[in-house]
């Protein structure tokens, strides 16, 4: 299986401010064929399911705001957030879905400061 | 806008079998697959596999194929899944999530509210 490693655990940002969280994956979700990465980032705040934020590392999903940004390729990945907004604070998961299992990061909690 | 509603919360004890529904609506079911993820408290989220609403082919994830069984009914736009032989460590909150396919892949795009399983003797 391929393993998901998120950095850091969690961090505390001022309001207005860059979130950066980092995911690196234990082999590459670069599919050379099309140049896409298989990998999503999701959002999943206290008590509510999961919401998809990004795909293909670097698309954002219909109707999320574009202070998120998703970059990287093959095995490493960054999940920025350029301006936080009170409303961000949730725990962030990267997930791979290049092959199966598709797994996913332990995830990043991301707080104000 | 597309709905996604899980049945209710189940106690279960270990050695039985719980089976939870996903009813989907908003959207065509048969042209979408449904993933199955699981959260267990203090874990990372896990993905079980997913059922084609169509055809209604299976993916099952290696950890889970001995025990667990996707079911759909297409004309109810519901589907199942089924897990066997349940022990403590499969107490968690288990997610239907609305599968797309692109690019030969299938990206979970909106999730159920979630179904909390507790598996205690």
């Amino acid at each position: 299986d391929i393993v998901m490693t998120q950095s850091p655990d969690s961090l505390a940002v001022s309001l207005g401010e860059r979130a950066t969280i980092n995911c690196k994956s234990s082999q590459s979700v670069l599919y050379r064929s099309n140049n896409k990465n298989y990998l999503s980032w999701y959002q999943q705040k206290p008590g509510q399911p999961p919401k998809l934020l990004i795909y293909w590392a670097s698309t954002r999903e219909s109707g999320v705001p574009d202070r998120f940004s998703g970059s990287g390729s093959a095995t490493d990945f960054t999940l920025t957030i350029s301006s936080l907004q009170a409303e961000d604070v949730a725990v962030y998961y990267c997930q791979q879905y290049y092959s199966t299992p598709q797994t996913f990061g332990q995830g990043t909690k991301v707080e104000i400061k | 806008q597309v709905h996604l509603v899980q049945s209710g919360a189940a106690v279960k004890k270990p050695g039985a079998s719980v089976k939870v529904s996903c009813k989907a609506s908003g959207y065509i079911f048969t042209n979408y697959e449904m993933y199955w993820m699981r959260q267990a408290p203090g874990q990372r989220l896990e993905c079980m596999g997913w059922i084609n609403g169509g055809n209604g082919n299976t993916k099952y994830s290696h950890k889970f194929q001995d025990r667990v069984t996707f079911t759909r009914d297409t004309s109810a736009t519901t589907s199942y899944m089924e897990l066997s032989s349940l022990r403590s460590d499969d107490t968690a909150l288990y997610y239907c999530a609305r599968g797309r396919s692109e690019f030969g892949a299938v990206i979970a795009d909106f999730w159920g509210p979630g179904t909390l399983v507790t598996v205690s003797s």
